[in-house]
């Protein structure tokens, strides 16, 4: 699976969208990507995944580059509840048979 | 959403005993269940895949005899810290796979005393 790089932290202001990105510059063809986030002290939760096109759902947007080297997660109100630990994933395998391998992350912290 | 749950949510042990936790996926079946440990302002790291009716596969690293991984139903697969230490106090979470999404547990903290 490819490797994937995210800013380690981020500020967003309670209300205002946050926009999380991922660099994937070694994503190939048949590599989906997936997100999830981290609550302090809870399980990942799953948030939304996508191939090429741009994704859409109750949580959040998924906004894939054309040449798919990058993406965008995107919280388009964010609340204090959304503060987390937010984990951009790569991998080939959509069926979910094989486990997930987490990166570092983005440190996201909602601000009143 | 599927639901997965772990029990305990917490525990404390004695330094030299052993301690299980238990994943269970409560409104479907998983033939499979992954295992992760999480260190303090860490990423989560793959230790097992669980697999029901077999063997357990292990990532390089981690001692299949002190973390026991058993299997026995289609909702429940157990982990088991044998000879607990201090160094093995750690977030414990599992998870299942329901259609072709991760659903996690809420995870076990561990501490050994």
């Amino acid at each position: 699976d490819a490797k994937t790089t995210q800013p380690p932290s981020m500020d967003c202001a309670e209300g205002r969208a946050a926009n999380l990105p991922c660099n994937h510059s070694t994503i190939s063809g048949n590599e989906y990507v997936y997100w999830y986030r981290q609550i302090h002290s809870q399980g990942p939760q799953y948030i939304i995944h996508g191939l090429k096109n741009n994704e859409t759902n109750e949580m959040a947007s998924l906004i894939i580059t054309e040449d798919r080297k990058s993406s965008t997660l995107i919280l388009p109100h964010a609340t204090l509840r959304d503060t987390a630990v937010y984990y951009c994933i790569v991998r080939v395998d959509s069926a979910g048979n094989t486990p997930l391998v987490f990166g570092k992350g983005t440190r996201l912290s909602v601000i009143a | 959403g599927a639901v997965v749950s772990q029990h305990p949510s917490r525990v404390i042990c004695k330094s030299g005993t052993s301690v299980k936790i238990e994943c269970r996926s409560l409104d479907f079946q998983a033939t499979t269940m992954f295992w992760y440990r999480q260190f303090p302002k860490q990423s989560l790291m793959l230790m097992a895949t669980s697999n029901e009716g077999s063997k357990a596969t292990y990532e390089q690293g981690v001692e299949k005899d002190k973390f026991l991984i058993n299997h026995a139903s289609l909702t429940l697969s157990t982990l088991t810290v044998t000879s607990a230490h201090p160094e093995d106090s750690s977030f414990y979470i599992c998870s299942a796979k329901w259609r072709t999404e991760a659903f996690f547990g809420q995870g076990t903290r561990l501490t050994v005393v």
